[in-house]
């Protein structure tokens, strides 16, 4: 079947440390987007790729990092710059097609900093 | 920049009552709008969306929406609750049509149906 893999699930973390999430599409999607969800905060937008070896960076990309080196992976590096990186990760995919829009997301990755 | 409007965090509703979680949107272009449902510790799914045309879409689980351009908005309804209806919902904008995929959330919704 195809979706979006996200890993690991659960990642806990020293202060100072930096922190790789993955994300891995077999949807064949050019697009591919990176939000942070906070309770009561709804889903923030950190980095976007609409595709291969070009992202931009999103709402609060600051503490963040992302490559795109190939059509089905776009990891999210969180870095010690980040201030409060605990919270729910969120990957997901889209086709560059201007009749959907439709974003399709991965099961999530939650962060927790010690 | 678009923007999405959710009123009310916590919402709770009887068993069998209608479901009714009001989203107002922001947008310079005509917009594509969204209704997305999420259960605890899991990802977005897609409960339904509005592109163009017929401005009542009915999506999975009973829900739909009804698009009023006049009042900027798109609230989702359901006539009869159910217990599997718990869960947090979310309503978001896009400008894709204009080539612009970025999807604006509002904060969220959590429902809690009560037995």
């Amino acid at each position: 079947d195809g979706g979006i893999t996200q890993s690991p699930k659960y990642l806990f973390r020293k202060e100072g440390q930096n922190v790789t999430l993955s994300c891995e599409q077999n949807l064949n999607h050019d697009a591919m987007y990176w939000y942070r969800q906070d309770p009561g905060q709804g889903l923030r937008l950190i980095y976007y790729s609409q595709i291969v070896n070009d992202f931009q960076k999103g709402d609060i990309a600051e503490g963040y990092s992302v490559s795109r080196e190939k059509k089905e992976s776009f990891p999210l590096t969180v870095t010690s710059a980040q201030k409060n990186p605990t919270a729910f990760y969120l990957c997901a995919s889209s086709l560059p097609d201007r009749d959907t829009g439709e974003l399709f997301f991965g099961e999530g990755s939650r962060l927790t900093v010690l | 920049a678009q923007s999405v409007t959710q009123l009310g965090s916590h919402v709770s509703v009887s068993e069998g009552a209608l479901v009714l979680l009001r989203c107002n949107y922001s947008s310079s272009v005509p917009p594509y709008l969204f209704w997305y449902v999420q259960y605890p510790n899991q990802g977005l799914q897609l409960l339904l969306k509005y592109t163009t045309g017929a401005t009542l879409v009915k999506g999975i689980n009973g829900f739909e929406a009804e698009f009023k351009k006049s009042e900027t908005s798109f609230h989702l309804t359901k006539p009869s609750a159910h217990m599997s209806d718990a869960a947090e919902y979310f309503c978001a904008v896009s400008e894709a049509f204009y080539g612009n995929n970025r999807l604006a959330f509002g904060k969220g919704n959590q429902v809690v149906v009560i037995p």
